[in-house]
């Protein structure tokens, strides 16, 4: 098992462009989430999902969009790039019915907006 | 407030050291504390998990949760320079379905040989 996967690893993006940040995971999980993590601000929650077709958003969710067409699947969505945007993003899995929810984190994309 | 408060350190400290890290909460609904380990560069990864109070021992770290005080510790002996990584707390408050976790900041470790 692969376990979760991200692409690209590193980003640098301009001040109102836009870019899709790639996640999947090969452990059959039906929660996935979209995180991202600033210096000092441990991880913030941004959009999850339990399960194909089924969305929500989490803490910080102004500026992105997701989609979850398939289970394997939750790309993340940057339109009009801003400055504030400059973060490590992770993507992670979980399975369902387990109460102390161990997420399944991927290797990260970190992205810069000039 | 925070829900989850953790001091972000960076921590230093000799090879052989005990290593003591700490959260503080808020939320009285949580029931289930974690802590995960993250690699420079890398994704966190699940380390400890603890139901309820008390203590749960594996290897050289030791989690310990004291519900009455909303404060939880991960306890390293025998440190080594492998250690060295940012530890960041979690919980949730269980009960089945979707369980948001609730991330500290992360406390980041140095073990120096």
């Amino acid at each position: 098992n692969a376990g979760v996967t991200q692409t690209p690893k590193f980003r640098i993006l301009k001040i109102g462009q836009s870019m899709t940040l790639q996640c999947a995971q090969d452990m059959n999980h039906n929660y996935m989430y979209w995180y991202r993590q600033d210096p000092g601000m441990g991880l913030k929650l941004i959009y999850y999902s339990v399960g194909a077709g089924i969305t929500d958003k989490g803490e910080v969710p102004n500026g992105y969009n997701v989609s979850r067409s398939t289970t394997e699947d939750f790309p993340l969505r940057l339109e009009l790039a801003a400055p504030s945007q400059t973060s490590v993003y992770f993507c992670a899995s979980s399975i369902r019915d387990r109460d102390y929810n161990e997420q399944f984190f991927g290797p990260g994309t970190r992205l810069t907006v000039l | 407030q925070k829900e989850v408060e953790q001091d972000p350190g960076p921590l230093s400290v000799p090879e052989g050291a005990i290593v003591s890290l700490n959260c503080t909460y808020s939320n009285s609904a949580f029931q289930y504390f974690m802590w995960y380990r993250q690699y420079s560069r890398k994704g966190p990864e699940l380390l400890m998990y603890t139901y309820s109070s008390g203590n749960k021992e594996d290897g050289r770290f030791t989690a310990q949760v004291d519900k009455s005080s909303k404060y939880i510790s991960l306890f390293i002996r025998d440190s080594q320079p492998s250690d060295s990584a940012t530890y960041l707390c979690a919980m949730s408050a269980g009960s089945g379905g979707y369980n948001k976790l609730i991330f500290g900041a992360g406390t980041r470790l140095a073990v120096h040989p």
